[in-house]
């Protein structure tokens, strides 16, 4: 089965970067695109941006630009988000989830359990 | 860029309700618009994709409508498994955007 399991809390000053993994297994990594949504306590989802695993490209959210890096393994199966400057307004519940991307659908099918990162000084 | 608006932002409801959230695109997306279900510390669930299409093993008391700039979702007897936030989301190939959210409490 499916399943995308991403890494643990994070706590980090501002100003500090942070990296934020998650594992894919139960399918092909490479046929599948892979996005980062962000959710803040008590507000809305966020997307962030998207890689392709097969060549590693990537599109960010304009909002992120120039802090963002998405990148990934696929000797691991395994997609990274790193998100550097961060500030008080990053502190979130960071999800990577799959884009299902087949016969025109395009929607994600399969969440992370989700990554909870606090910048706090 | 394209923008998302959804209304209400919140609504209170009883079992048993029809319930409708609108979602506007500040410009013509066709029907390249989703609409998920989130709980409370959990992750977003698919409900509807391309406007009105049902993921299958949704409840079919779930449907969408619209094509353009202006979408409705539905939910036509509200159940207390229900009550949650609900967004739509737009995709355009490699940019997506959510709206805002509705949050379905209890009345």
């Amino acid at each position: 089965q499916v399943q995308l399991v991403q890494s643990g809390v994070e706590v980090k000053k501002p100003g500090a970067s942070v990296k934020v993994s998650c594992k894919a297994s139960g399918y092909t990594f490479t046929n599948y695109y892979m996005h980062w949504v962000r959710q803040a306590p008590g507000q809305g989802l966020e997307w962030m941006g998207i890689i392709k695993p097969r060549d590693g490209s990537t599109t960010y959210a304009q909002e992120f630009q120039g802090r963002v890096t998405m990148t990934r393994d696929t000797s691991r199966s395994t997609v990274y988000l790193e998100l550097s400057s961060l500030r008080s307004e990053d502190t979130a519940v960071y999800y990577c989830a799959r884009d299902l991307f087949l016969e025109g659908r395009r929607y994600f099918d399969y969440w992370g359990q989700g990554t909870l990162v606090t910048v706090s000084s | 860029d394209i923008q998302m608006t959804q209304s209400p932002s919140s609504l209170s409801a009883s079992v048993g309700d029809r319930v409708t959230i609108t979602c506007q695109a500040s410009q013509d997306i066709s029907s390249y618009l989703n609409w998920y279900q989130q709980k409370p510390g959990k992750a977003p669930k698919l409900l509807i994709y391309d406007a009105s299409n049902l993921e299958a093993g949704v409840s079919s008391r779930f449907s969408g409508t619209g094509s353009g700039t202006d979408f409705t979702f539905t939910i036509s007897s509200l159940q207390p498994e229900d009550f949650a936030t609900y967004y739509c989301q737009h995709y355009d190939n490699l940019l997506f955007t959510f709206g805002p959210g509705t949050k379905v409490d209890i009345k």
